[in-house]
């Protein structure tokens, strides 16, 4: 069975640092672009950052850039968003995210952790 | 690239057709995806590339479009489909979603 199992988050004060974990099971997790994207209480999606299947490349959007850190682990099937000087807004559930094992695009996502809330708050 | 959905909130009856709108602030070609999502669910996926189903989803679900306009069309709705969808670019990075189109029972 395909699977995206998510650690970490919680609470943290502002300037403060988190870091969350995405456990892959199921599929060949190093063939795979990986995802992460958050949404805030009660509001839509926002794309966080992507990492291409060697980590060789990242993306990142502007209101997390140089302050986030995506990365991953190949050897234990695991994606990580290092998440430093974290602001009220960034308070979220943040999602893992695979694409889609047919299609096998970075930018389109076909299947998602179970999220897990990240509070910024003093 | 800003992703304006319309309308926000679509109120409809089962059985009844459901258009949702979807409008680019520059063209993204066809690299349009929808994606439902129910309270306390993550997304999943619908739509891709503008007009390709994804694996699994009904054929009352359908999209349309390029450019800059694109609709997703539920046929007829089940009352499964009342949830959320968004829209998102994948033309260029950053990916950007839509605000969203909730669709409520009438």
């Amino acid at each position: 069975e395909v699977q995206l199992s998510q650690s970490g988050g919680g609470l943290a004060q502002p300037g403060g640092s988190l870091r969350l974990s995405c456990a892959a099971s199921g599929f060949t997790f190093g063939s795979y672009a990986m995802s992460w994207v958050r949404q805030a209480p009660g509001k839509g999606l926002e794309w966080v950052s992507t990492i291409s299947g060697n980590g060789g490349s990242t993306y990142y959007a502007d209101s997390v850039k140089g302050r986030f850190t995506i990365s991953r682990d190949n050897s234990k099937n695991t994606l990580y968003l290092q998440m430093n000087s974290l602001r009220a807004e960034d308070t979220a559930v943040y999602y893992c995210a695979r694409p889609s094992l047919i299609i096998a695009a970075a930018d389109i996502i076909g299947g998602w952790g179970q999220g897990t809330l990240v509070t910024v708050s003093s | 690239i800003v992703l304006t959905q319309s309308p926000a909130t679509l109120s409809l009856s089962p059985g009844e057709r459901a258009t949702l709108s979807c409008g680019a602030s520059q063209s993204v070609s066809s690299y349009l995806v929808w994606y439902q999502q129910k309270p306390g669910q993550a997304p999943r996926l619908l739509i891709y590339d503008a007009s390709n189903r994804a694996t699994g989803i009904p054929a009352r679900f359908s999209g349309s479009g390029s450019g800059t306009d694109f609709t997703l069309t539920i046929s007829s709705l089940e009352p499964e489909d009342f949830a959320v969808y968004y829209c998102q670019q994948r033309s260029s990075w950053p990916l950007t979603f839509g605000g969203g189109t909730k669709v409520e029972i009438k």
